[in-house]
Order: C-alpha cells, then structure tokens, then sequence
C-alpha cells in the first residue's frame, strides 16, 4: 500500500529564516506530487506540483521554491521565511484524479 | 480566481439527520470532482468522488451528486454521526490540479 510521510510535523522559525519541508511516498512509482498551503480560515492554496523528477510548476508567486530530486520526494524551501507565510502545509500525491495527502506540518513563523 | 466555492462556512445537524453540502464551480473544463473530510492538525482524507459523465455516486452513508448544467456538487450525509464532524472540502480537477473550496466546517449535534 502506499503511504505518504512528511517532517516536520510542527515548526517554529523565525522571520528571515530558511525553511525546508520534506515529503517522501511509498509505494508507487512515478507519482504526481503537490504542496498545498492551509492558512488560517481558509481553504487549502494549491502552491506546486510535479509530475516527474525535475519538474515544478508553480502556482502561485511568492518567496517559496519546490524541488523534486528523487522520484518519490518532494521539498519545499524558503531562503527567508515572512510572517503570512505561517500556515499549515500539507503534501500530496495523486493516482487516477485522486490525491492522498500527508500529515501535514504546522509552520508558526514569529 | 476561485474557481471551486463553497458558500457554507458551517452547517450544525443533529444526530441521525442529513447533512447536506454544496459546492459550485465556474470552470466547465473539470472533469473529476472530489469531497474530503479533515480533522484539525491533519491532513485531509478523501472521501468519496464523481466523475463528470455520471450524476450520482454512491458509498455507504455518501452520496455525492453532480449538475452539470448548473455546475453544482452536492454531498448528502446520511444519517449524520458524531464523528461526521468535521471540515469537508470540494475539489474539481483538471488537467493534474486539483481546486479546492473554502470548506464547510460540520457539526453534528447529540
């Protein structure tokens, strides 16, 4: 079965810090993956996705980048984190139309 | 643009009651739509899909119907449980990307 795992859970930095996500899939091969953010009060903001290695397509512009350097893993980095990039991020993966999501990770930028 | 709305922030049930969510979408090139649930501090899980040539899917106590014409999604909980309590999601997908709505946070009272 596949299984989809993401670290860290919860995340406490800094403004101006740098920031990386990691998600990884069991279980398939060759998956489409995505990173969603959640924020507060809203619904889930589609950010990247890819659907191979060394393929990211942006969604929406900000200080936030996605890379793919294994078939199964999934990052997403900042160079220097901003307050209203606080929220919940969750991974992804996607077979047949329909996408299985992570855990997720609580991110809290102070 | 939001593409995918669900214009219900909350909806309170009791007990043994249906629970009905709707969702509407404006882009008429979705071709697989999907409900998820999520919890608090957790990743959403999906819970039950429709493809665009069909007007009704059925699993257990969902049921999820499909307008094309009005371009409108309903979900129908029956009967509703405690445990339904939840945040529930609309998504569309197209062309590998999922849309999601703003969420209808469910309460199912005793």
């Amino acid at each position: 079965s596949q299984t989809i795992h993401q670290w860290p859970a919860t995340l406490v930095q800094p403004v101006g810090s740098p920031l990386s996500l990691e998600c990884t899939v069991e279980g398939t091969s060759n998956p489409n993956l995505y990173w969603y953010r959640q924020a507060a009060g809203r619904g889930l903001q589609l950010l990247f996705y890819s659907v191979g290695i060394g393929q990211i397509s942006s969604e929406v512009p900000q200080n936030l980048s996605a890379s793919r350097p294994q078939d199964r893993q999934f990052i997403l980095s900042s160079k220097k984190l901003l307050l209203s990039d606080s929220g919940f991020y969750l991974c992804a993966w996607s077979r047949d139309g329909e996408q299985y999501f992570g855990p997720g990770t609580r991110l809290t930028v102070t | 643009d939001q593409q995918v709305k669900q214009n219900s922030p909350s909806l309170s049930v009791q007990e043994g009651r249906i629970s009905i969510l709707n969702c509407d979408y404006t882009n008429s090139m979705f071709d697989y739509f999907l409900w998820y649930k999520k919890y608090p501090a957790e990743g959403p899980t999906f819970l039950i899909s429709i493809s665009s040539i069909k007007d009704k899917n059925e699993d257990g106590r969902f049921t999820v119907f499909l307008n094309k014409s009005a371009k409108h999604l309903s979900l129908h909980i029956v009967p509703s449980q405690p445990g339904d309590s939840a945040v529930y999601f609309c998504a569309a997908t197209y062309d590998y990307k999922l849309s999601f709505g703003a969420g209808t946070t469910v309460t199912v009272r005793a």
